[in-house]
């Protein structure tokens, strides 16, 4: 275990429609990464906040967006879901910004139908 | 654009045999880390390589990190069924995230 929770575990919709997916990163952590994993693929990073702020971003789809809050606690929100939306998100935390090994959760899978 | 590539993409060995997977960087990186996956799970690190030429052992696990820190490479003596997984590296370019490779899957022929 990890210490970082994502929920929901699995999440199954439709074209076209909006989900949030929710992170949780280990205690005292103030970095959380969000990356998604498609089938049998490696890992596509998509935003990285720090302490609230944003620090970097991949290549993130204008329909998909996050923020962290107050509490550390991430979101990330994809809409204008597509069928190549399906993937495992994976959300990961580490202590601080820079070059700090990272904590992964245990990944959400999206099903777009 | 800052890319790492890995290979082999596949890996299948007859236990007992040594595993090796390399990472190469078109330019030089701030460090390097190693991540595994296990079928199902999340990415576990491993191991992080700061300094030029380093080599560190992890039990029967040997990472080196290239001279012009640009190149990596994890391997594996004797392989063992608990070995099978996923094996990313992660390139650091200094700019605030982690560029993974491409992975190598390894899979344990018992």
């Amino acid at each position: 275990d990890s210490g970082v929770t994502q929920t929901p575990k699995h999440l199954i919709t439709a074209t076209g429609q909006r989900v949030t997916l929710r992170c949780s990163p280990r205690s005292g952590d103030l970095s959380v990464y969000w990356y998604q994993q498609s089938l049998d693929q490696g890992l596509q990073f998509l935003i990285h906040y720090y302490n609230g702020e944003e620090r970097a971003k991949g290549n993130i789809l204008e329909r998909f967006s996050a923020q962290q809050f107050p509490d550390l606690h991430s979101e990330l929100n994809l809409s204008s879901l597509e069928l190549g939306d399906s993937a495992l998100y994976f959300c990961a935390s580490s202590a601080y910004s820079g070059s700090h090994e990272q904590y992964f959760g245990p990944g959400t899978r999206l099903t777009v139908t | 654009g800052q890319q790492v590539m890995q290979i082999p993409q596949y890996q299948h060995v007859q236990e007992g045999e040594d595993f090796t997977t390399y990472c190469n960087s078109s330019t030089t990186l701030s460090n390097i880390q190693w991540y595994k996956q296990r079928p199902g799970g999340h990415p576990v690190f491993l191991i992080q390589l700061v300094k030029s030429g380093e080599v560190k052992k992890q039990k029967r696990l040997t990472f080196q990190f290239g001279e012009a820190k640009k190149n990596s490479s994890l391997h594996i003596t004797a392989t063992q069924t608990t070995d099978v997984g996923t094996y990313f590296c992660a390139g650091d370019f200094g700019n605030e995230k982690l560029t993974f490779g491409t992975g190598t899957r390894l899979t344990i022929i018992p």
